[in-house]
């Protein structure tokens, strides 16, 4: 049991570039979320999908977009990456019914991202 | 959508002493209160959560505590140990959605 797995775990990537942010669970969760980490600072929701083929917008959205194919996997996607967007990423997941959890929110190790 | 403020944003304790930290919150319909524990280059890990039927919650020298008409709840810690430096974030929400506060770094001092 891996838990939630992202990759990769450090990426340097040049002023629009674009790249896939990997995360896979197998916990069998059905909330997935990403969420960015700006130095110093807390965590802000990027996007988060209840269930296969089902995402939506979180805090921050801009520049970034999701998909939600199967259960396990919730890959994030950066198109035209801008200097902005360098942060760390975390993805994570938990086990919920009708907004009921049954578990804590699970990170993985997270992806830290430079763009120059 | 839900705002949450956390406080103090550093907080020193000698090693020994409690150490309180403070969330409020902005969303009455948030159900879910956790907190987590994040070192130096690792990933948030959680320490302890409540729900919003609960008013108190303990785990040894953890403890967190739920006042859902002040819109607010508490981490305490007891006895801190140098191995209880971190920084700390709350996060206020529902399975749906969860907002984090900026962070507290504690440090112990031995």
């Amino acid at each position: 049991n891996a838990g939630v797995t992202q990759t990769p775990k450090f990426r340097i990537l040049k002023i629009g570039q674009s790249m896939t942010l990997q995360c896979t669970q197998d916990m069998n969760h059905n909330y997935m979320y990403w969420y960015r980490q700006d130095p110093g600072m807390g965590l802000k929701l990027i996007y988060y999908s209840v269930g296969a083929g089902i995402t939506d917008k979180g805090e921050v959205p801009n520049g970034y977009n999701v998909s939600r194919s199967t259960t396990e996997d919730f890959p994030l996607r950066l198109e035209l990456a801008a200097p902005s967007q360098t942060s760390v990423y975390f993805c994570a997941s938990i086990l919920a019914t009708g907004g009921l959890l049954y578990s804590g929110y699970t990170f993985g190790s997270g992806t830290r991202l430079t763009v120059v | 959508g839900e705002n949450v403020e956390q406080h103090p944003s550093t907080l020193s304790v000698q090693e020994g002493d409690s150490a309180v930290i403070k969330c409020t919150y902005s969303d009455s319909a948030s159900n879910y209160f956790p907190w987590y524990k994040q070192e130096l280059g690792k990933r948030p890990q959680l320490i302890i959560d409540i729900r919003s039927n609960v008013g108190e919650k303990k785990d040894q020298r953890i403890a967190v505590t739920l006042n859902k008409t002040a819109k607010h709840f508490s981490l305490h810690i007891t006895e801190t140990q140098p191995e209880d430096s971190a920084v700390y974030f709350c996060g206020s929400g529902s399975a749906r959605q969860l907002t984090f506060g900026s962070g507290t770094q504690l440090t112990v001092l031995p």
